[in-house]
């Protein structure tokens, strides 16, 4: 089965700490990989995208193909970084289907 | 703004009911989605459709069905409700070859 597993449900940690969350997801094919925001009370949308490379609001990830994984990554967390998020991946093997993580709250507190 | 845009926002229902949940977009995007969020499962896929008449099966079709009869709408139905199937559901979009989706608010549907 396409799988994405984010294993921490919860995560806090304290203004300015780093900051991890982690995905993993199951291999087939050229899989492209997001992460997604949903802030409180905002819809949820795109943080970034592995094929951008690039680094949004702080957080930067990377594909790990040997690992299969995708973790979100920031060095100094912010409060306004509370929220939920979630790792997707985009099958291109299996008709572009789109599958996303269960999702990871995280609380960065002052 | 282009906007996607979900109907009802709300909705409470009783077993055996159908149900229909619209959803229209302004973005000129050909890609439509509809997913449901449960808590502890995330968002799962249930169908998707690439352009006019496109249908596609996701991750949980089984219990509904939809319709694209126009680029910018996508319906989904449930036939027959039972309450597992209470839910929020989201409706996206995207435009080819981006695959980034943007989101609408989300209908939250309860089905007693």
């Amino acid at each position: 089965a396409q799988r994405v597993t984010q294993p921490e449900k919860l995560l806090s940690v304290f203004k300015g700490a780093p900051v991890e969350l982690k995905c993993n997801y199951s291999y087939s094919g050229s899989p492209e990989l997001f992460w997604y925001v949903q802030y409180s009370r905002q819809r949820l949308q795109l943080l970034l995208r592995h094929i951008s490379r690039e680094s949004i609001k702080g957080f930067t990830a990377d594909l790990n193909k040997g690992e299969t994984s995708f973790h979100l990554k920031k060095p100094f967390a912010q409060e306004e970084d509370s929220a939920m998020y979630y790792c997707a991946r985009e099958s291109m093997y299996n008709n572009n289907d789109m599958r996303f993580g269960a999702g990871t709250r995280l609380t960065v507190k002052p | 703004d282009a906007d996607v845009t979900q109907t009802p926002r709300n909705r409470i229902t009783k077993t055996g009911k159908r149900i229909m949940l619209e959803c229209s977009q302004t973005k000129g995007h050909d890609r439509m989605y509809w997913y449901r969020q449960d808590p502890g499962l995330g968002l799962r896929l249930i169908y998707y459709s690439f352009d006019v008449k496109d249908i596609n099966k996701g991750e949980i079709s089984d219990g509904y069905s939809v319709s694209r009869q126009a680029q910018a709408k996508f319906s989904l139905s449930l036939e027959s409700a039972i309450p597992n199937q209470t839910a929020l559901y989201f409706c996206a979009t995207s435009a080819s070859p981006s695959n980034e989706q943007f989101f609408g608010p989300g209908t939250r549907l309860t089905v007693l």
